[in-house]
């Protein structure tokens, strides 16, 4: 597509209750990176991939998150027995590779109540 | 450690200068990225410079780079009341490959 796709756009969803967000990157972009964004914080970086492997987990919160990707293009966020301190909204980016900026999408707001 | 700093507010008027302001840890980062935030949105790259240039200028953006201060400025020529979103400035530092991102200065346009 012509930009980077993030469904669903908004979830709220029940404390305790695993939730899945989904990224489809720009065709040909091998880089693919998720940021949380909280009320009234910064970017918090999540995880990275390159192609379908993930050289950096760093950014994880804890192992409740996870996250794969497959065919080197969709990826997918898992957040299991989410937690209020998981609402945030969730943006996935998508770049050529090292260096590249990255095309951001329009980012899933999740809300944990 | 990385961390990346910015001014967090910026009012202008309308047809003024503005004139956003980041410094940066790492002194090794080979680019750095200029993105704008509107309300309910993405960000959106504006701009980037390597890390062996002085300045670049693309329109109404002009982008100087300090690599001694580690300093990066975005100046936007005849601030219009389009341009009041956040404005985050980024790094790749050489040690890593993820995006590390300042907390965003809030530019408001007043008429």
């Amino acid at each position: 597509g012509a930009g980077v796709s993030q469904s669903p756009s908004n979830k709220v969803t029940e404390k305790g209750k695993d939730v899945e967000l989904r990224c489809d990157p720009i065709s040909g972009h091998t880089a693919l990176y998720w940021y949380r964004q909280s009320l009234g914080q910064g970017l918090e970086f999540l995880i990275y991939f390159q192609g379908n492997s993930a050289p950096d987990k760093s950014g994880l919160p804890s192992d409740r998150f996870s996250a794969e990707r497959t065919g080197g293009s969709v990826s997918t966020l898992t957040i299991q027995r989410t937690q209020q301190e998981d609402s945030a909204v969730y943006l996935c980016a998508s770049s050529l590779g090292f260096g590249a900026g990255g095309t951001f999408g329009s980012g899933t707001r999740l809300t944990v109540v | 450690g990385e961390d990346v700093e910015q001014s967090l507010f910026l009012s202008v008027r309308e047809g003024d200068s503005s004139v956003i302001n980041c410094t940066y840890t790492d002194s090794s980062s080979t680019y750095l990225y200029w993105y704008k935030q509107e309300p309910g949105a993405g960000l959106q790259l504006l701009t980037y410079i390597f890390s062996n240039m002085d300045m670049k200028q693309d329109q109404r953006l002009t982008v100087l780079l300090n690599k001694k201060d580690k300093h990066l400025s975005l100046r936007i020529a005849d601030t219009q009341t389009g341009d009041s979103a956040i404005y985050f400035c980024a790094e790749i530092p050489n040690y890593g490959q993820n995006f590390v991102f300042g907390p965003g200065t809030r530019l408001s346009v007043l008429p």
